[in-house]
């Protein structure tokens, strides 16, 4: 199995351009997950999605959007890139349920914003 | 809302010494509680997580944690480190009915020998 799989590992942006990091998942979880990981901050929700069609923000989802039209798929879309916006994004996957509620991991995108 | 704190951003320890790494949650309703692990340049990797029943648990590489509804705590330790669990460590909790998983800042053990 591949897992939670994100491309791509790396990328630098010139500000003001737009870009989508791509997510991918074969566990057939309902539950799909963006985070942003800086120094000091630990990891924080951007968005995420219960399910196909169905997506909802997090603690910071402001410059970014997301759409949810298969089950194995959580592209995160950056409208217009702002150094801010410079960081280590995870993408993750889980059950929605109640016996299954780990969240698996993707090998994270590293993105500058010049 | 649910959140996350850790008390320690950084903790040094000698090889072969005991550890622990503190975690504090706030939560209104009964919640999930998770330890991630990050090794460099890596994503992150389930350590162990308590979902109900006994307040103990016990993970992988040697890890366990325990649970302390009174107290709001779910502290992760081990007896004796190895310069291979030098990583960030990560404490998380979500809400029993729901998946949405809120993390704390993060716990740097960086193992002397």
């Amino acid at each position: 199995n591949a897992g939670v799989t994100q491309t791509p590992k790396f990328q630098v942006l010139k500000t003001g351009q737009s870009m989508t990091l791509q997510c991918a998942q074969d566990m057939n979880h309902e539950y799909m997950s963006w985070y942003r990981q800086d120094p000091g901050m630990g990891l924080r929700l951007i968005h995420y999605s219960v399910g196909a069609g169905i997506t909802d923000q997090g603690e910071v989802p402001n410059g970014y959007n997301v759409s949810r039209s298969t089950t194995e798929d959580f592209p995160l879309r950056l409208l217009s890139a702002a150094p801010s916006q410079t960081s280590v994004y995870f993408c993750a996957s889980s059950y929605s349920g109640t016996r299954e509620a780990e969240a698996f991991f993707g090998q994270g995108t590293r993105l500058t914003v010049v | 809302a649910q959140s996350v704190t850790q008390l320690d951003s950084q903790v040094p320890v000698f090889e072969e010494a005991p550890v622990e790494l503190r975690c504090n949650y706030s939560s209104s309703v009964s919640v999930y509680l998770f330890w991630y692990v990050q090794y460099p340049n890596q994503g992150l990797q389930l350590l162990l997580k308590y979902l109900s029943g006994s307040t103990l648990v016990k993970g992988i590489n040697g890890f366990e944690a325990e649970f302390n509804k009174s107290q709001t705590s779910f502290h992760l330790r081990k007896p004796s480190v190895h310069i291979s669990d030098t990583a960030e460590y990560f404490c998380a909790v979500a809400r029993s009915s729901a998946s949405k998983i809120i993390f704390g800042s993060g716990t740097r053990l960086s193992i002397r020998p």
